[in-house]
């Protein structure tokens, strides 16, 4: 039960693109993997805002994209504004899994 | 509205027990898998167990294999947490997060703190 590696840290000015790595997704061969992000700020509960990869729960903005390529999955925040300041976690399972991994997440500051 | 309310936080002495409750409101409990998730203080998010939908599947992180037991009460839409032999590595706040499917957790409850010290 491995964790999964992201950056401690991003940034980027107002009106930016940042992307966050989380490193080290595995699944079954021929298995489908499953990977959700959350944003977490201070003192509050986890939010998921991206699940199945790439798919948003309604009310997330648009501007909040998941993507995989090989054992890496990505988020990107398009368009930052100082409400996106705050940590986010990946987590990864597959079909199948008893069991799903966090990363150790990754504190995003709006400059 | 979905809610999930956690409580029986509190302090309690290395090799002591605790069991939290989670309560669940807005959506028909028995046909979700449920988890606990801790995150101890300045640190990153922990899945700890999980349940499917009837409680005949239990399923756990190695580090609580044998000292805690994740159980459901349907009836009562109610999700609970005994934790036994605790250590002072089990210091967290514990959610209770509802599984949309494949460990998916859409929503979440404001967390119990528990606290393991002498």
């Amino acid at each position: 039960q491995s964790a999964l590696t992201q950056p401690p840290s991003a940034s980027g000015s107002p009106g930016q693109s940042v992307a966050i790595s989380c490193t080290g997704i595995s699944g079954d061969v021929g298995a489908y993997t499953y990977v959700s992000w959350y944003q977490q700020h201070p003192g509050k509960a986890p939010k998921l805002i991206i699940y199945e990869v790439t798919k948003r729960p309604s009310g997330v903005p648009d501007r909040f994209t998941g993507s995989k390529s090989g054992n890496t999955a990505s988020l990107t925040v398009s368009g930052l504004q100082a409400e996106d300041e705050a940590d986010y976690y990946c987590s990864s399972s597959f079909a199948g899994s008893t069991h799903v991994v966090f990363g150790g997440g990754t504190k995003l500051t709006v400059l | 509205e979905v809610q999930m309310v956690e409580s029986g936080g509190g302090l309690v002495q290395p090799g002591g027990s605790l069991r939290l409750a989670c309560a669940a409101s807005g959506f028909r409990f028995s046909g979700f898998w449920v988890s606990w998730v801790r995150q101890a203080p300045g640190k990153g998010l922990e899945w700890v167990a999980s349940t499917n939908e009837d409680g005949s599947q239990t399923y756990y992180v190695d580090s609580v294999k044998g000292r805690f037991t994740i159980s459901r009460d349907n009836a009562k839409s109610s999700l609970y947490l005994q934790m036994d032999r605790l250590r002072v590595e089990d210091t967290a706040v514990y959610y209770c997060p509802r599984d949309t499917g494949f460990f998916t957790f859409t929503y979440w409850g404001q967390g119990a703190l528990v606290t393991v010290s002498s």
